[in-house]
């Protein structure tokens, strides 16, 4: 059974550039998450997908935007580039509603750097 | 909104001994859920153990148990027979439901000295 899996692995961009972050849920799974998570902090939740649309938001400006397609998987994508954009970003998925599997299970993340 | 604190930056603890890591939360809530999650140095996240508040019965997952009281909002996870494996940032987590955002501490990062 594949857990979740993301791509690519590290990611060097400079600033003002554009990226674009892809994740593939666990097996069975419906929800993707996806969370920033600067060197020595934890995690912070950006948004989060089901039905192939952006079912909650956390507190980050319009740059970050995301898509779910039909198979489930999910992309992040952030415009204009900043050096504090650069951070280790995390996929998770779950599934909505039902008992046991509401938990979320973590991908590898992307290392993103940002020059 | 929700908070998370761990107030243990970093912690040791000798192979095969027992150590505590430290989680208070801020809700007004009654009923959520809380997690421990471990990073190890390849930065997967993993699920340790999850809690239902409206449980009573602390959770336990082989060597890993917590310490959950509620009204004091504290939820400590137990490691025992630490194994050199057992090195990692372990983060606290809350959410709301199984599928809403969680929301971490900044972590306890872990030494298992052998």
């Amino acid at each position: 059974d594949a857990g979740v899996t993301q791509s690519p692995t590290h990611l060097i961009k400079t600033r003002g550039q554009q990226v674009t972050l892809r994740c593939s849920p666990k097996s069975g799974h419906d929800t993707v998450s996806w969370y920033q998570q600067a060197l020595g902090q934890g995690p912070q939740f950006i948004f989060q997908y089901y039905e192939e649309e952006e079912r909650q938001r956390g507190n980050f400006p319009d740059r970050f935007s995301g898509h779910q397609f039909p198979n489930y998987s999910s992309e992040l994508n952030v415009n204009a580039l900043l050096l504090g954009d650069s951070a280790l970003y995390l996929c998770a998925s779950s599934i909505l509603g039902g008992s046991g599997e509401d938990t979320q299970y973590f991908g590898p993340g992307t290392r993103l750097t940002v020059l | 909104a929700q908070t998370v604190t761990q107030s243990q930056p970093e912690m040791s603890v000798q192979e095969a001994e027992t150590v505590t890591l430290s989680c208070t939360y801020d809700t007004s809530e009654s009923n959520y859920y809380l997690f421990w999650y471990k990073q190890p140095p390849s930065r997967q996240m993993i699920l340790v153990i999850r809690q239902e508040a409206y449980k009573q019965q602390n959770a336990t997952e082989n060597r890993f148990s917590v310490n959950f009281q509620k009204a004091a909002k504290s939820f400590s996870l137990k490691i025992s027979d630490s194994q050199l494996g057992d090195t990692a940032m372990y983060f606290c987590a809350f959410a709301d439901s199984g599928n809403t955002p969680l929301v971490f501490g900044k972590g306890t990062r872990l030494s298992v000295i052998a």
